[in-house]
């Protein structure tokens, strides 16, 4: 099993351009999760979805849209990029509906807003 | 002020013990998590206690609760320089929400 991965890596972009990042798992997970991570801050809950089909707002969803179109994927996407989004961003993903839920991690986009 | 809350670094010598500390606010939370994230990766999950436990060991590593105070700490005995990371609390809420994490804290092992 891969686990959970992001694509891509690393990217660049320019304020205002438009970009998604892909997050994909094999574990058959309901829940998946979008966190970005600053220094200092910890880890933030950008957006979430506890099935496919669904999601729901975190802590910090302005300027950020998600999808769940199909259980294995959840994408986040960037309409308008601005500086302050820049970040590394991470997926995860657990079974779901349960009272002890371990969050599986992917290994991160680092993203920079020019 | 912060759910979860935890100081952002501890420096120790290798071989030492050390002790990092959480405190939270939601008496009801039912579990209670360390994850650890070493240096441009994910976290991973270290191990997690249940809230009606004092104690969890496992290896080098001892959860200590104090539902009482809302405090939770991970104790790692004999820091390797490979225990160098940042290693983050988090609790579970009632219901289908997602864990709160604190903001880490970032352990540098000195040889």
């Amino acid at each position: 099993n891969a686990g959970v991965t992001q694509t891509p890596k690393f990217r660049v972009l320019k304020t205002g351009q438009s970009m998604t990042l892909l997050c994909a798992q094999d574990m058959n997970h309901e829940y998946m999760y979008w966190y970005r991570q600053d220094p200092g801050m910890g880890l933030r809950l950008i957006h979430y979805s506890v099935g496919e089909g669904t999601t729901a707002k975190g802590e910090v969803p302005d300027g950020y849209n998600v999808s769940r179109l199909k259980k294995q994927n959840f994408l986040l996407g960037l309409e308008s990029a601005a500086p302050s989004q820049t970040s590394v961003y991470f997926c995860a993903s657990s079974l779901g509906g349960r009272k002890q839920e371990t969050q599986y991690f992917g290994p991160g986009t680092r993203l920079l807003v020019l | 002020g912060e759910d979860v809350e935890q100081s952002l670094f501890l420096s120790v010598r290798e071989g030492d013990s050390s002790v990092i500390n959480c405190t939270y606010t939601d008496s009801s939370s039912t579990y209670l998590y360390w994850y650890k994230q070493e240096p441009g990766a994910g976290l991973q999950l270290l191990t997690y206690i249940f809230s009606n436990m004092d104690m969890k060991q496992d290896q080098r590593l001892t959860v200590l609760l104090n539902k009482k105070d809302k405090h939770l700490s991970l104790r790692i005995a004999d820091t390797q320089t490979g225990d160098s990371a940042i290693y983050f609390c988090a609790e579970s809420k009632a219901g289908n929400t997602p864990l709160v994490f604190g903001k880490g804290t970032r352990l540098s092992v000195i040889a």
